[in-house]
């Protein structure tokens, strides 16, 4: 069945360090992805997403990019802030309404 | 403000007591869903549904019900909640899906 396997966490970078979190995907066709951030104590927001291979998605200076030929969506920013500090999601779907999300990885950033 | 509301936010519950945590969207999205956030498992998806009346399983349905009368409403039933459905539930609407998901704020579930 479709998965996606994302890096373990936490992650702990000092501010405006290089970030980057990797997620590959197992999934029939070509699905959709999508990266979703969770602040404390809130729901999921849509960071970004990629409709199809070799798209780039990006947001609030993060990228990632659909790279088909690895089945990876690896998130990225050149330069993260403290502001930053969350949970970050990566996800996938072939259908819209059928959703598959990794474990999370924390993000914690330190002045 | 668009936005996805659940209800309650925060719930102690005994095992086999009914309950429902209701969700409204204001968006019209006829996209909707439930999913389940435990530590180590990430988000579960336990029902989803396109349009009023059409609703379909999602991985965890096992012991969940819901309802789809109305675009704006998705309620989540629990007929007789156990421990094992102690949990972070989080409703989610869309326009189509793709176009990625409003999430509502959450409801922290406890099921002694």
């Amino acid at each position: 069945g479709d998965s996606v396997t994302q890096m373990e966490g936490p992650v702990t970078l000092s501010e405006e360090a290089f970030l980057t979190i990797n997620c590959t995907y197992t999934a029939t066709g070509y699905p959709s992805l999508f990266w979703y951030v969770q602040y404390p104590g809130e729901g999921l927001q849509l960071l970004l997403k990629a409709t199809k291979a070799d798209d780039k998605g990006s947001n609030k200076g993060f990228e990632a990019t659909y790279r088909k030929e690895t089945t990876s969506f690896h998130l990225e920013k050149g330069s993260v802030q403290v502001s930053d500090s969350a949970v970050y999601f990566c996800a996938l779907s072939n259908t819209g309404n059928q959703f598959y999300f990794g474990t999370g990885t924390s993000l914690t950033v330190i002045p | 403000e668009a936005q996805v509301t659940q209800n309650p936010r925060y719930l102690i519950t005994v095992t086999g007591k009914k309950l429902t945590v209701t969700c409204s969207q204001n968006m019209n999205h006829e996209y909707m869903s439930w999913y389940r956030q435990d530590p180590g498992l990430g988000l579960r998806q336990i029902y989803y549904s396109m349009n009023v009346e059409v609703t379909d399983k999602g991985d965890v349905p096992e012991g969940y019900k819901v309802s789809r009368k109305e675009k704006r409403n998705f309620p989540l039933i629990l007929e007789s909640p156990s421990p094992n459905q102690t949990s972070l539930y989080f409703c989610a609407s869309s326009l189509t899906g793709f176009y990625g998901y409003t999430f509502g704020s959450g409801t922290r579930l406890t099921v002694v």
